[in-house]
Formats: C-alpha cells, sequence, structure tokens
C-alpha cells in the first residue's frame, strides 16, 4: 500500500520561502505524476503543480513565477518550494499520487497547516 | 472564483438521492476526465470517481459520476449521516495546462 508522508516548517512569514517536501513509501515511483493541492482555510482546494520522475513540471499559471517543484528519484521524494509568501499563501498543503493531466490523486499526504504572518 | 462552478451545498434526507452538478467549458470539462472527491472536516480529500465514471476501489455503487458535454454529476443513492462532507469536482484545464477543481459542494443528510 503505497503511503504519503509532507513535512516542513509551518510557520512563515511575509516574503519568506514555503518549503515542503513529501516521500513516497511503497509502490512505484516513475510510473506517476507526483501533484501538490493547497486548501486555504474554509475554502476549496487549488492544485499547485505537478512533476514526473524525469522533472516534467506543470505550474498553475497564477503561481507560476513563485513556485518550483522538484524531484529526487534516489529518495522517492518530491519537494515544493514557494517564494515570496505572503497571507494568501496560509493555507494546508497536500501532496498526492496523481497520473499526468488526470486530476486522478489517490493517496493523499496527511496535509501540513502552512500559516504566514505579517 | 473557480474555473468549475458547483452548487454551495445541496441537502436531502436519509435514504434519498442527491445530485451535485459541476459545470465548465470546453477547455476543461468538454475534453478532459473528471474527478470527484469526498473530504470530511480535518482531512484529506478521498477519491470517489475518475475518469468521468468509474469508481475508486472500495468505494460503494451508491456513488456514481456521469458526464455531458461542459457537465458533469455525481450522484450519491440511498443517503446517510455519513456522507456528510464536502464534494469537489476535478478536471484538466487544456487551455491553462494546469489542473482545476470547482469551489466545492456541501452535503447535509437532514
Amino acid at each position: 500500500q503505497v503511503q504519503l508522508q509532507q513535512w516542513g516548517a509551518g510557520l512563515l512569514k511575509s516574503s519568506e520561502t514555503l518549503s515542503l517536501t513529501c516521500a513516497v513509501y511503497g509502490g512505484s515511483f516513475n510510473d506517476y505524476f507526483w501533484s501538490w493541492i493547497r486548501q486555504p482555510p474554509g475554502k476549496g482546494l487549488e492544485w499547485i503543480g505537478e512533476i514526473n520522475h524525469s522533472g516534467s513540471t506543470n505550474y498553475i499559471p497564477s503561481l507560476k513565477s513563485r513556485v518550483t517543484i522538484s524531484v529526487d528519484t534516489s529518495k522517492k521524494q518530491f519537494s515544493l518550494k514557494l517564494s515570496s509568501v505572503t497571507a494568501a499563501d496560509t493555507a494546508v498543503y497536500y501532496c498526492a499520487r496523481g497520473r499526468n493531466m488526470l486530476m486522478r490523486f489517490d493517496p493523499w499526504g496527511q496535509g501540513t497547516l502552512v500559516t504566514v504572518s505579517s | 472564483q473557480s474555473v468549475l462552478t458547483q452548487p454551495p451545498s445541496v441537502s436531502a434526507a436519509p435514504g434519498q438521492k442527491v445530485a451535485i452538478s459541476c459545470s465548465g467549458s470546453s477547455s476543461n470539462i468538454g475534453n478532459n476526465y473528471v474527478s470527484w472527491y469526498q473530504q470530511f472536516p480535518g482531512t484529506a480529500p478521498k477519491l470517489l470517481i475518475y475518469e468521468n465514471n468509474k469508481r475508486h476501489s472500495g468505494i460503494p455503487d451508491r456513488f456514481s459520476g456521469s458526464k455531458s458535454g461542459t457537465s458533469a454529476t455525481l450522484d450519491i443513492t440511498g443517503l446517510q449521516t455519513g456522507d456528510e462532507a464536502d464534494y469537489y469536482c476535478g478536471t484538466w484545464d487544456s487551455s491553462l495546462s494546469a489542473g482545476v477543481f470547482g469551489g466545492g459542494t456541501k452535503l447535509t443528510v437532514l
């Protein structure tokens, strides 16, 4: 059974860089795309971007200038960096296993609440 | 404002049926597969339906999905109080080259 375990700093100040990592346990790493999705408190889901084992990425246009998703296949991990954060970036961030351009996500990580203070 | 439009809330009595709609355009729903997710408070979303109408492993057949043109629907029959949750549709948007979700629908089982 595939499990995703994510971690990273939960409290940031405005203008800092958000950094989260997700480790994949079990299953194939190379056969899937790996995504980051966020959810502001009390609001809906927002897809951030995805990456595959060879480093091919897709990002949501509204965040593209600030987002970098990277992969370390040797560790079966992928990471999210979001620069110049503001209070609007406060959200629960999830990692998830997906398939390229299919929005079919399973399983999901446990989620990390990232709070940006001014 | 979400690219995909869902009703903010729906409600029905236990045992009844409910339909949750998801409306988009030709650049997203019209030409790509739709997935549906169920989310309980404080937990990660759970995949219910993928590729418009395929039930994910372990999902009861009370849950079904369909798509017509630029809209998709999640039907839930034999409603149970345990079905009270938020439901999200998602698909790829070919114009944005990005994934998009609906704003979510809160289901209340009265």
